[in-house]
């Protein structure tokens, strides 16, 4: 069955860069779009980009220019990268998919709680 | 980008009881819209699609309606497992966006 499973460290610095994995199984990353939204501790959600099953990728605006997101198709693994974190990006990371056609997020990873201290 | 306002922001409900919470969309979002629920310390999980399309293995109980900008999740004779937080996603035009959630308790 489908599964998205995140990793990644629990604790970054401030100014620091986070590297985040999600392994996904049961679907091809060729033929399913997966994205990164977060959600800071006791508040709402927040998209922050895609990658979509032909590699291309798209960001949510207010953050662009700290993010980037790619991928493995071998290993069905999707990475996020995202530089100069501060304290108000602590929060709860997910990735999710959107199966090919639809636009909706079905299937979504367990999530990493990511928390930026000194 | 499109800004959803979802309504209330908590809810206290009784067991057996039916529960209407709320979104507007900032524009038209023609049915582009998803409800998710999300318990404590779990991921969101879908529940509606295009408005009022129910995910698989989702109960009945579980209806979504609306159009143009106003879109409603009903949840029909509240059960113990339906505590949780309730979020609205919009997905007609990128970026989406979601709605703030809806915490619902029980009474």
């Amino acid at each position: 069955q489908v599964q998205l499973k995140e990793s990644g460290p629990g604790l970054v610095q401030p100014s620091q860069t986070l590297s985040l994995t999600c392994t996904v199984s049961g679907l091809s990353l060729t033929s399913n779009s997966v994205s990164w939204i977060r959600q800071p501790p006791g508040k709402g959600l927040e998209w922050m980009g895609v990658i979509w099953s032909n590699g291309g990728t798209d960001y949510n605006s207010a953050i662009k220019s700290r993010l980037s997101i790619s991928r493995d198709t071998s290993k069905s693994q999707v990475f996020l990268k995202m530089n100069s974190l501060q304290t108000e990006d602590t929060a709860m990371y997910f990735c999710a998919r959107k199966s090919y056609g639809t636009y909706y997020f079905d299937y979504w990873g367990q999530g990493v709680m990511v928390t930026v201290s000194s | 980008d499109i800004q959803m306002t979802q309504s209330p922001a908590s809810l206290s409900a009784s067991l057996g009881e039916t529960v209407t919470i709320e979104c507007r969309a900032s524009e038209d979002i023609y049915n582009g819209l998803a409800w998710y629920q999300q318990k404590p310390g779990k991921s969101p999980q879908l529940l509606i699609y295009n408005a009022n399309s129910l995910h698989t293995g989702v109960p009945s109980r579980f209806s979504g309606s609306g159009s143009g900008t106003q879109y409603s999740l009903k949840i029909n004779s509240l059960q113990s497992e339906d505590v949780a937080s309730y979020f609205c996603q919009q997905y007609y035009d990128y970026p989406d966006t979601f709605g703030a959630g809806t915490k619902l308790e029980l009474k």
